[in-house]
């Protein structure tokens, strides 16, 4: 079964538009923290955030933002103002003491900012 | 502070052949993972290691693959004999063991012709 799912394939907007990509996750441990990477066209993969689950306070950073809320097991990821420089995939991950805390990836939003 | 150092960045070599990929981890972390990268499978976990041993390797394809951690800071895995369908983009990442965010290196691109 899909550890995380990111609904969201592709999404297209234009530059200052504000774009959110969903994140939902599956987990019986109750210690567990949740992962966003940018993977921009050049290909590395950037570590954007770390989030453990006893932490549900939203979190900005410069025009990124996360929303975390365990009721409906989701890690929500927004940027403000895109710029052409965000398009990227996004990936989505999970971590759980219970699988050795392997990353569990999801499938990965592709974004694509028009200038 | 270096990240993580990947060789070759670029591989491109003919079925049959033996490929070796190389990985220095950031210092002082104690956990280092291999992945490998298609656009038809994602991003899959080929094997990991806690403090230099191989703790899983559920992931790895099948015996033309192995990998290696003789020291803290240096990793390989390799591929022989490399077929066509070996060919993707690998990535080693490390980080602190526990939950913690690891850091992927730059990735190794191998084309087995």
């Amino acid at each position: 079964a899909q550890k995380v799912t990111q609904a969201q394939t592709e999404i297209s907007v234009v530059e200052k538009e504000d774009v959110t990509l969903d994140c939902v996750y599956e987990t019986r441990d109750t210690t567990y923290y949740l992962f966003w990477y940018k993977q921009p066209p050049s290909g590395e993969l950037v570590f954007l955030i770390r989030r453990n689950s006893f932490d549900e306070q939203n979190e900005i950073s410069g025009r990124y933002s996360w929303n975390f809320q365990k009721s409906t097991s989701s890690f929500n990821f927004t940027i403000t103002a895109s710029q052409v420089v965000d398009s990227a995939v996004y990936f989505c991950a999970l971590s759980e003491p219970s699988n050795d805390y392997k990353l569990s990836f999801g499938a990965g939003t592709t974004v694509t900012v028009r200038a | 502070d270096a990240g993580v150092i990947q060789s070759p960045r670029h591989e491109v070599t003919e079925m049959g052949q033996e490929v070796t990929l190389r990985c220095k981890p950031i210092s002082g972390h104690n956990s280092l993972f291999w992945y490998r990268q298609t656009m038809m499978r994602g991003l899959e976990l080929l094997i990991y290691f806690n403090n230099n041993v191989p703790i899983d390797d559920s992931g790895m394809p099948e015996d033309r693959f192995s990998a290696k951690m003789p020291n803290a800071s240096f990793s390989t895995l390799k591929i022989q004999p490399s077929e066509p369908r070996d060919s993707a983009v690998y990535f080693c990442a490390s980080s602190l063991a526990g939950g913690y965010e690891q850091f992927f290196g730059p990735g190794t691109r191998l084309t087995v012709l």
